[in-house]
C-alpha cells in the first residue's frame, strides 16, 4: 500500500514557471523525503525534511511540512526543461522500521 | 553508486528469476522495491548485516539475500504476470538512526513476465 498521495498526478508548465506538488500521508512520521525519477529509471534523492522542521530549501527547491495536516509540498522555482521527471514523496513512518513508503508520484513536464 | 543487473529480462509464467545488486561503497543496508508502470515504488524487503530487517506486503515467493560484501539478490519464484515491473535496489547507511535512511537507488531491472 502507498502511504502518500500526491497531487496533481500530472503537471505541465512552461520553462521559467514555478511547479508545486503536494503530498498527503496518513501516519506519524520521522521524516519525509522527495525523490525524482527520470523515464522509469532509478530514483534520486532531492531533499529530506524532519518532522520537527516546517520548511527547508535546497537550491531551487523549497519543501514545506505540516504535520498537523499530514501534508508536504515541493516547490521548484524557475523550472527548466531538464526538470521534466516524476517526483515522489516518501515517508519514514514511526514504528515501521527503516522502510520508506512512497506515494504515487507527480509527473512534471516542463516545456521549453 | 548502486549497480543492478540485468537491466532488462523476459521470463514466462512459472519461471524463477534472480536479480542482483551491488550497493554503494560504505552502505550496509539494502532495500528492494517493486515499481509497476505509472505507480510509486512498493517496499519488498530490507536487509541489514545479511538478515532480513523488514518486509512489505509481498508473498514468500519473493526472497532475498545480502552477502558480506553488501551485494544482494532478489529471487522471485513461480513468476506471475503481475510481477512484471521495474525492480529497484537501494542502499543506505546508519541503520536505526533517524534520518539516516536516505536511499541511493540503482537504475533498476525491468522484468517482463509473459
Amino acid at each position: 500500500s502507498q502511504q502518500g498521495e500526491e497531487d496533481p498526478q500530472a503537471l505541465s508548465i512552461q520553462e521559467g514557471e514555478n511547479a508545486t506538488m503536494n503530498c498527503s500521508y496518513k501516519t506519524s512520521i520521522n521524516n519525509l523525503q522527495w525523490y525524482r525519477q527520470n523515464s522509469g529509471r532509478g530514483l534520486v534523492h532531492l531533499i529530506l525534511i524532519r518532522s520537527n522542521e516546517r520548511e527547508k530549501h535546497s537550491g531551487r527547491l523549497r519543501v514545506t511540512l505540516d504535520t498537523s495536516k499530514k501534508s508536504s509540498s515541493l516547490l521548484i522555482t524557475a523550472s527548466r526543461a531538464a526538470d521534466t521527471a516524476s517526483y515522489f514523496c516518501a515517508t519514514d513512518e514511526r514504528n515501521a522500521g527503516n522502510m520508506l513508503t512512497f506515494g504515487g508520484g507527480t509527473r512534471l513536464m516542463v516545456k521549453p | 553508486g548502486v549497480t543492478q543487473s540485468p537491466t532488462h529480462l523476459i521470463k514466462t509464467r512459472g519461471q524463477q528469476v534472480t536479480l542482483r545488486c551491488s550497493s554503494q561503497s560504505g552502505h550496509n543496508t539494502v532495500s528492494w522495491y517493486q515499481q509497476a508502470l505509472g505507480q510509486g515504488p512498493q517496499f519488498i524487503f530490507q536487509y541489514y548485516r545479511e538478515e532480513e530487517n523488514g518486509r512489505g506486503n509481498f508473498p514468500p515467493r519473493f526472497s532475498g539475500l545480502q552477502f558480506p560484501n553488501d551485494s544482494s539478490e532478489l529471487n522471485v519464484n513461480a513468476l506471475e504476470l503481475d510481477d512484471s515491473a521495474l525492480y529497484l535496489c537501494a542502499s543506505s547507511t546508519g541503520q536505526g538512526l533517524s534520518g539516516a535512511n536516505v536511499l541511493t537507488f540503482g537504475a533498476g531491472s525491468r522484468l517482463t513476465v509473459l
